[in-house]
C-alpha cells in the first residue's frame, strides 16, 4: 500500500466553475476524513466518513460543498460555484476506527 | 478550538535537541497528548503520543508534566529535514474525536 493518495495535486479553476477531487485512502482503514487548510493555518476538519456513512460535518462545509464516499472505499468532495475564499490546500486522511491517521499530500485549489 | 498553546515558532542549530513546549492546561483524564508534523507541501505526519508516561520512538520523545498540564517533544538530534511545523493536539482515545489542529510552532532548524 502506498499511503493516502490525493488527486490532482494542483487545480486552478476561474470563480463559479465546479471542482471536484478524489481522495484513495489506504484499504484498510474505515475511516475517511477531508480537512481544509489555508496559508499558515493548521488544518481544519471539514467531515469525515465510517465507511460509506458520513458521519459528521462541520459548520465550515457550506452547502456548496459535497462529500460522497460510494462503497466505503475512495472519496470525492465537490466545491460548486467557487468562489476565491475556497482557495486552500484540500488534506485527506484515512484511519481504521480513529487511529492511525495517515494523511495525503492534499490538493492545492486556486480559483482565480 | 484547539485545546494547546505552542509558541509561533522556533530555531535550532543543527545536530542540537530541538525542545518544542506545549501547554495544555484544561486537558482531561481521558485525553491523550499527540504530536504530529507538517513538512512544506505535505500533509501531517504522526510523530508520538501520550497520556501520562514519557515516550520514545524512534523520532522524537514525549515529556509530560505530572500535572499533565504541559509537554515537551524533544528531537534529540535536529537535521535539516525536521524543518517543520509541530502541532500538539489534545484528543480524547476514544477515536471518534476528528484530530483539531492548532496554528503550531513553525521550527527551523539552522546549519
Amino acid at each position: 500500500d502506498t499511503g493516502v493518495s490525493q488527486d490532482p495535486r494542483h487545480k486552478i479553476t476561474k470563480r463559479g466553475q465546479n471542482v471536484t477531487f478524489r481522495c484513495d485512502p489506504i484499504s484498510e482503514h474505515n475511516r475517511l476524513y477531508w480537512y481544509r487548510q489555508t496559508l499558515g493555518q493548521g488544518p481544519e476538519f471539514l467531515t469525515y466518513f465510517q465507511n460509506e456513512a458520513q458521519l459528521e460535518k462541520s459548520r465550515l462545509l457550506s452547502d456548496r460543498f459535497s462529500a460522497e464516499r460510494p462503497k466505503g472505499s475512495f472519496s470525492t468532495l465537490e466545491i460548486q460555484r467557487t468562489e476565491q475564499g475556497d482557495s486552500a490546500m484540500y488534506l485527506c486522511a484515512s484511519s481504521f476506527e480513529g487511529y492511525g491517521y495517515t494523511f495525503g499530500s492534499g490538493t492545492r485549489l486556486t480559483v482565480v | 478550538d484547539a485545546k494547546t498553546t505552542q509558541p509561533t515558532s522556533m530555531d535550532c542549530a543543527e545536530g542540537r535537541a530541538a525542545n518544542l513546549p506545549c501547554n495544555h492546561s484544561t486537558i482531561s483524564g481521558n485525553e491523550y497528548v499527540y504530536w504530529y508534523r507538517q513538512i512544506h507541501s505535505q500533509g501531517p505526519q504522526y510523530i508520538i503520543h501520550g497520556l501520562k508516561n514519557n515516550e520514545t520512538n524512534e523520532m522524537a520523545s514525549l515529556i509530560i508534566t505530572e500535572d499533565r498540564k504541559s509537554s515537551t517533544l524533544i528531537l534529540p538530534h535536529a537535521t535539516l529535514r525536521d524543518t517543520a511545523v509541530y502541532y500538539c493536539i489534545v484528543r480524547s482515545n476514544s477515536g471518534n474525536t476528528p484530530l483539531v489542529f492548532g496554528k503550531g510552532t513553525r521550527l527551523s532548524v539552522i546549519a
